[in-house]
């Protein structure tokens, strides 16, 4: 079965410090990724998504990136955080799409984040 | 692109009664309909989730139905318990390349013991 992975679980940032959330997938190939960010009490805000290795799509214009170096490695970073970076980080996968039909949504257990 | 919208944003109901929560979608061309439960500090877990094909699919005390001519699917959730409790959030894919599915902005469900 397929499993995914995030960490660390909890991280507590200075702002201006630097950022590396890792996520892995294992039980699978090829799927699509995505990092979403849910401030308190918010909904989900989707800010990458991958369909490949070295492929990413970003959402919304930020001081963040994303990096898949490796088929089921998704990693989300910053160079200098931000008060407003502070929030639950969710990494998500699924299969890829085949004919036009979409696949199931799974999401990792998070990190949370807070930059003081 | 996709725009869903999710109401009520927040449900309170005495245990043993129904909940019902309601998303609209405006690109027609939508196929998958998922329903995520997000209890306190955890994960989004998909709950039960349809498929264009079908107008109603059941699972235990959780059903969804859908209405494309409307462009509306509703969960629906009975004889609630105080577990039930919980954020919700429906979704719709974008459909087109990108593979991104579009969030509502959620439900907080209160079942009062």
């Amino acid at each position: 079965s397929q499993t995914i992975h995030q960490w660390p679980a909890t991280l507590v940032q200075p702002v201006g410090s630097p950022l590396s959330l890792e996520c892995t997938v294992e039980g699978t190939s090829n799927p699509n990724l995505y990092w979403y960010r849910q401030a308190a009490g918010r909904g989900l805000q989707l800010l990458f998504y991958s369909v490949g290795i070295g492929q990413i799509s970003s959402e919304v214009p930020q001081n963040l990136s994303a990096s898949r170096p490796q088929d089921r490695q998704f990693i989300l970073s910053s160079k200098k955080l931000l008060l407003s970076d502070s929030g639950f980080y969710l990494c998500a996968w699924s299969v890829q799409r085949t004919s036009g039909a979409y696949n199931e949504q799974f999401f990792g257990p998070g990190t949370r984040l807070t930059v003081l | 692109g996709e725009n869903v919208e999710q109401h009520p944003s927040t449900l309170s109901v005495q245990e043993g009664d129904s909940a019902v929560i309601k998303c609209t979608y405006s690109d027609s061309a939508s196929n998958y309909f998922p329903w995520y439960k997000q209890e306190l500090g955890k994960r989004p877990q998909l709950i039960i989730d349809i498929r264009s094909n079908v107008g109603e699919k059941k699972d235990q005390r959780i059903a969804v139905t859908l209405n494309k001519t409307a462009k509306h699917f509703s969960l629906h959730i009975t004889e609630t318990q105080p577990e039930d409790s919980a954020v919700y959030f429906c979704a719709a894919p974008q459909m087109d390349s990108s593979y991104k599915l579009i969030f509502g902005s959620g439900t907080r469900l209160l079942v009062r013991p």
